[in-house]
């Protein structure tokens, strides 16, 4: 059982624009800002969005994150088949002071 | 750019202490924190947990009366041991460097990932 929940999948077809969703209490998202990480077929995880919206260097912008209260948002609007992966979001818990995660969304393209 | 990269065994028998390393390259362990965390096979990821740049460590509840996490700042390197292990502890265990703050403000995120490395206990 995550501490962030995410829908397990979601879906759409190549060009469409997807969200993925995770929701949190006040001792994580809404006191924290979020991160969104993609992890590829048998590959390690990789930042995408921390601070809420910031993307790193490198990574496209067709990738967009928000956060509002205790739930935070993942927007991919283009959407490429290379973009088939599983999305988790991760925040910061004051409670156990330390990073907990959702538990991953499937993202695939049809 | 900086680097990871996990070793230890694959392979580890119930009860016994796994133990794993990380070599960090292009940068200094000597600053920012540094993780542990984990992913069972076809599950989500697990924060295990970090230790600092002054040595200080914070351990995840769940798992924390097994383990610990060191730094030898020589080698450029930091460990996990994890003791009494059971089948519930085969994952892929990575490392990766945790930035807690970006330009003077406060973002704590996961920047630099190791590959991972898989860990199977089994007698």
């Amino acid at each position: 059982q995550s501490v962030l929940t995410q829908p397990p999948s979601a879906s759409g077809t190549p060009g469409q624009r997807v969200t993925i969703s995770c929701s949190g209490s006040s001792s994580n998202i809404g006191s924290n800002t979020v991160n969104w990480y993609q992890q590829l077929p048998g590959t390690a995880p990789k930042l995408l969005i921390y601070s809420n919206n910031q993307r790193p260097s490198g990574v496209p912008d067709r990738f967009s994150g928000s956060k509002s209260g205790t739930s935070a948002s993942l927007a991919i609007s283009g959407l490429q088949s290379e973009d088939e992966a599983d999305y988790y979001c991760a925040t910061w818990d004051d409670s156990l002071n330390g990073p907990v995660f959702g538990g991953g969304t499937k993202l695939t393209v049809l | 750019q900086v680097q990871l990269q996990e070793s230890g065994p694959g392979l580890v028998k119930p009860s016994e202490t796994l133990s794993l390393t990380c070599t960090v390259s292009g940068g200094s362990i000597s600053s920012y924190y540094w993780s542990w965390i984990r992913q069972p096979p076809g599950k989500g990821l697990e924060w295990i947990g970090y230790i600092s740049y002054s040595g200080s460590t914070n351990y995840n509840p769940s798992l924390k009366s097994r383990v610990t996490i060191s730094a030898d700042t020589s080698k450029n390197q930091f460990s996990l041991k994890l003791s009494s292990v059971t089948a519930a502890d085969t994952a892929v265990y990575y490392c990766a460097r945790l930035v807690t703050m970006v330009q003077g403000v406060i973002s704590r995120h996961f920047d630099s990932w190791g590959q991972g490395t898989l860990v199977t206990v089994s007698s």
